[in-house]
């Protein structure tokens, strides 16, 4: 059972701090990776998608992947109160097309 | 452009009895795929479809299966329904090739009673 793994958390963080949300994978054929945020009781949302090693950066969001280690995160900058939600990573299953595999999701907190 | 429609929105069933959730993908996707998502088991993928025909399954019973029409509008069906089928059920839509990203409807909210 190819798996992706979050902290739960809460993860609390100040207004303003970094947030940093980490995520690994079992699956080395995995070649795209998935940021969705998720409010209460509403459907993800994409934030980022990658597919190199490295960072991508899109406004307040940086993601970094690094597939030797199969470790993918996402960082928040300026953390604000409207980032509080529910952080799911994903991947794609090797060979599989549009089969996705979500994390349980991190719980993230910016606290005023 | 309309994003995923998901209807309806809330269904209440009693044990035994079968369900049907509808999706429509965004215009021009033809990769429906649906998941089922609970607080202890997060997203789970159910299968996917892509121009009529079932693509990827994954770990979940028989009692759950799917369709696509020729307009790539999804229906998911759940026969003999059980208190563990209760749970937010997504539908997500893409271009369907690889590294193609998913976009989500708002879910249909199933209570089996």
């Amino acid at each position: 059972q190819k798996e992706v793994e979050q902290n739960s958390g809460p993860l609390s963080v100040p207004e303003g701090a970094i947030a940093s949300l980490n995520c690994t994978y079992s699956d080395r054929g995995s070649q795209s990776f998935f940021w969705y945020r998720q409010y209460s009781g509403k459907s993800p949302e994409l934030i980022m998608s990658i597919y190199s090693n490295g960072d991508k950066e899109d406004g307040r969001f940086t993601a970094q992947l690094n597939k030797a280690s199969q470790y993918v995160s996402l960082l928040i900058r300026d953390s604000q109160p409207s980032d509080s939600a529910t952080y799911l990573c994903a991947a794609d299953a090797s060979g599989g097309y549009q089969k996705v595999t979500f994390g349980t999701g991190t719980k993230l907190q910016v606290i005023p | 452009k309309a994003g995923v429609t998901q209807t309806p929105r809330y269904l209440i069933k009693t044990r035994g009895q079968q369900v049907t959730l509808s999706c429509s993908p965004i215009s021009g996707h033809r990769s429906v795929s649906w998941y089922q998502q609970t607080p202890g088991q997060g997203l789970q993928f159910l299968f996917e479809y892509f121009s009529e025909t079932q693509r990827n399954k994954g770990n979940f019973p028989g009692r759950f299966s799917g369709r696509q029409f020729s307009n790539s509008r999804s229906e998911m069906n759940v026969s003999t329904l059980e208190l563990g089928d209760s749970a937010l059920y997504l539908c997500a839509s893409s271009l369907g090739l690889v590294q193609n990203i998913q976009y989500f409807g708002a879910g249909t909210r199933l209570s089996v009673l």
